[in-house]
């Protein structure tokens, strides 16, 4: 089975804008999560998703949002931008939510 | 959702020694699960342990769980500098998030 794949690897964006990270989870798999990962802050929950319905959700502001499709694919978006939002963004997929299974991460820059 | 919460927060070790770190939690759970870290990569699933099981070993991996303590630890026996990574426990309640702490950094050197 192929593992979960995060596009893109790696981003650069300035301040302001807006950007979008994609997630492709396991074949069966029908919940996605997303995380957050800094030095500062360590590995922060930002939401996850089990069949299209967003399930739980951490504390981040509404710049940050996401959505999952029919066929369990998973986007997050952020906008605008800001400096702190540089990091290791990691995508997560289960069959029911327990057992998860890392993607490599987005590593986004923020200049 | 809960954390678990890693001590120590760092453990430096020689190969061939054994590593434990620890994990408290504070709720009750379904399972407790511990991941690996290698700098900047995605998390590993390690072993997962429900909460009706006291002990589980898994290759060089032994993990127990104490319910009425609220307390897991994990064991790596004879530990090689390929351990070298960030570990994250990590309990679970059902319908809930996997939440994460901050890990115990471990370094084996050779």
């Amino acid at each position: 089975k192929a593992g979960v794949t995060q596009t893109p690897r790696y981003l650069i964006k300035t301040r302001g804008q807006q950007v979008t990270l994609s997630c492709s989870p396991i074949s069966g798999h029908r919940s996605v999560s997303w995380y957050q990962q800094t030095p500062g802050q360590g590995l922060q929950f930002l939401f996850e998703y089990f069949s299209e319905t967003q399930r739980n959700k951490g504390n981040f502001p509404g710049r940050f949002s996401g959505r999952q499709f029919s066929n369990s694919r998973s986007e997050m978006n952020v906008s605008t931008l800001e400096l702190g939002d540089s990091a290791l963004y990691l995508c997560a997929s289960s069959f029911w939510g327990d057992t998860q299974y890392f993607g490599p991460g987005t590593r986004l820059t923020v200049l | 959702s809960q954390q678990g919460e890693e001590d120590p927060q760092a453990l430096s070790i020689q190969e061939g020694e054994n590593a434990t770190m620890n994990c408290s939690y504070k709720t009750s759970i379904n399972n407790l699960q511990w991941y690996r870290q290698n700098s900047g990569r995605g998390l590993v699933h390690l072993i997962l342990i429900r909460s009706n099981e006291r002990e589980k070993h898994s290759g060089r991996l032994r993990v127990t769980l104490d319910t009425s303590k609220k307390s897991s630890s994990l064991l790596i026996t004879a530990s090689r500098a390929a351990d070298t990574a960030s570990y994250f426990c990590a309990p679970y309640q059902a319908g809930t998030a996997l939440i994460f702490g901050k890990g115990t950094t471990l370094s084996v050197s050779s």
